[in-house]
């Protein structure tokens, strides 16, 4: 089953612009992960927040959780071509052994 | 270097063959898994391992086995592939359940 649903599906800007994605979800959960995957690679891990943290930085990224409305948005500020890729978020859930992901936001910074 | 390996990193078979796909991981994690990824299907769960002999089912496990012999290691056994496990598959791995994972490189299997 599907837990996370990621918007939109597809995002296409402008490099240095801010880049927004959304994630749904569920079901309670204990932690929200974000992923990047250049095409066809291997996941590559980017963040985490816990159920009991409300916001969350790592460099150019920023990520919330609304445990409310079951939701999380990540923002890259001051995109970069490299930063072109699939981003999914995951999701822990409480009684489940395992990271349920979305289908992912395909990212195109376009120089 | 911390990593997840598997091989191989590309394969074609033919429907029926039996085939391993290998992987292995050096940072002594206790929870491994395999998943597929398929066009608009996104990243599902075949089958996971939370130690040494403990292995469990994910949202897709027909046609598939694996085993957990060693902590390393975690292979995944297509006995008997068909066209529809053509797929790109992913093995990863992690301290624990619910920890950030590290994901292999990925096997592309093409099965005629």
């Amino acid at each position: 089953s599907q837990q996370g649903e990621e918007d939109p599906q597809a995002l296409s800007i402008q490099e240095g612009e801010n880049a927004t994605m959304n994630c749904s979800y569920k079901t309670s959960i204990n932690n929200l992960q974000w992923y990047r995957q250049n095409s066809g690679r291997g996941l590559v891990h980017l963040i985490l927040i816990r159920s009991n943290e409300r916001e969350k930085h790592s460099g150019r990224l920023r990520v919330t959780l609304d445990t409310s409305k079951k939701s999380s948005s990540l923002l890259i500020t001051a995109s970069r071509a490299a930063d072109t890729a699939s981003y999914f978020c995951a999701t822990d859930q409480g009684g489940a052994q395992k990271l349920v992901f979305g289908q992912g936001t395909r990212l195109t910074i376009n120089p | 270097e911390a990593q997840v390996t598997q091989n191989p990193r590309y394969l074609i078979t033919v429907t029926g063959k039996k085939l391993t796909v290998t992987c292995s991981q050096n940072m002594n994690h206790e929870y491994m898994s395999w998943y597929r990824q398929d066009p608009g299907l996104g990243l599902r769960q075949i089958y996971y391992s939370m130690n040494v002999e403990v292995t469990d089912k994910g949202d897709v496990p027909e046609g598939y086995k694996v085993s957990r012999k060693e902590k390393r290691n975690f292979p995944l056994i297509l006995e008997s592939p068909s066209p529809n496990q053509t797929s790109l598959y992913f093995c990863a791995s992690s301290f624990y359940r619910g920890y950030e994972q590290y994901f292999g490189p990925g096997t592309r299997l093409t099965v005629t």
